[in-house]
């Protein structure tokens, strides 16, 4: 059974537009969720986390909800460019002190011109 | 910019063969950890160092594979004998004191093929 669940698996908007990806866990001990991009070719990057005590956490275009008895949370990606072309990762952590991650399937997000 | 690096790029094995991959943390990173990407899917998790001591692996690990960190700026992944299932990216990240995920960066990843 799969512990990190990532929806849609693909995702197409146009420039400026809001992105929405959405993420779904199973494990309650999970409490440290980053998001990461990745492009082809390339290693995942760190875009932005959230610690489960929180329930929104923003940096630039960048906003994760989290909503801890509903086990999701979403990554909005406000005014979408080209070039966040990408597939996203969430992934979730049960300690914060480990660098050991359980990963969704992951969204490839095209935004169009 | 990767602050980890791994070489080589690309690995092409014949089934049956040896492979080695190697990375190269951040400096001052005391923890290092190995994934596996297959298909640009979820990343699986493999083996977790933390000043150069294996921590936590997953059962494929111990019966296929070699890993090992003989220095703070060296680690290895190896697969003893290949086979089709293991062609995937192989990603090494590292992360500062405690293995912290905040600290966490990856390499661009070793992408294996076997044949």
């Amino acid at each position: 059974q799969q512990q990190v669940r990532q929806s849609p698996q693909s995702l197409t908007v146009w420039e400026g537009e809001t992105a929405i990806l959405n993420c779904s866990y199973e494990n309650s001990a999970f409490d440290y969720f980053p998001w990461y991009q990745q492009f082809p070719g390339e290693g995942p990057a760190l875009l932005i986390a959230i610690r489960s005590v929180s329930d929104k956490k923003e940096d630039g275009g960048f906003t994760i909800f989290f909503n801890k008895r509903e086990k999701n949370l979403s990554l909005h990606i406000k005014d979408s460019q080209p070039g966040d072309s990408a597939t996203y990762f969430c992934a979730a952590s049960a300690y914060t002190n480990t660098g050991k991650l359980t990963f969704g399937d992951g969204t490839v997000l095209t935004v169009k011109p | 910019d990767a602050a980890v690096t791994q070489k080589p790029r690309y690995l092409i094995k014949m089934k049956g063969q040896e492979a080695e991959m190697k990375c190269i943390p951040e400096k001052g990173h005391t923890a290092v950890f190995w994934y596996q990407q297959k298909q640009s899917k979820e990343l699986k998790f493999l083996i977790y160092f933390q000043n150069q001591q294996p921590l936590d692996q997953i059962d494929m690990v111990k019966e296929r594979f070699s890993a090992v960190c003989p220095s703070s700026s060296l680690c290895s992944l190896g697969i003893r004998t290949c086979e089709a299932e293991d062609s995937a990216l192989y990603l090494c990240s590292s992360s500062g004191q405690g293995g912290g995920a905040e600290t966490l960066y990856f390499g661009s990843g070793t992408r294996l093929t076997v044949l």
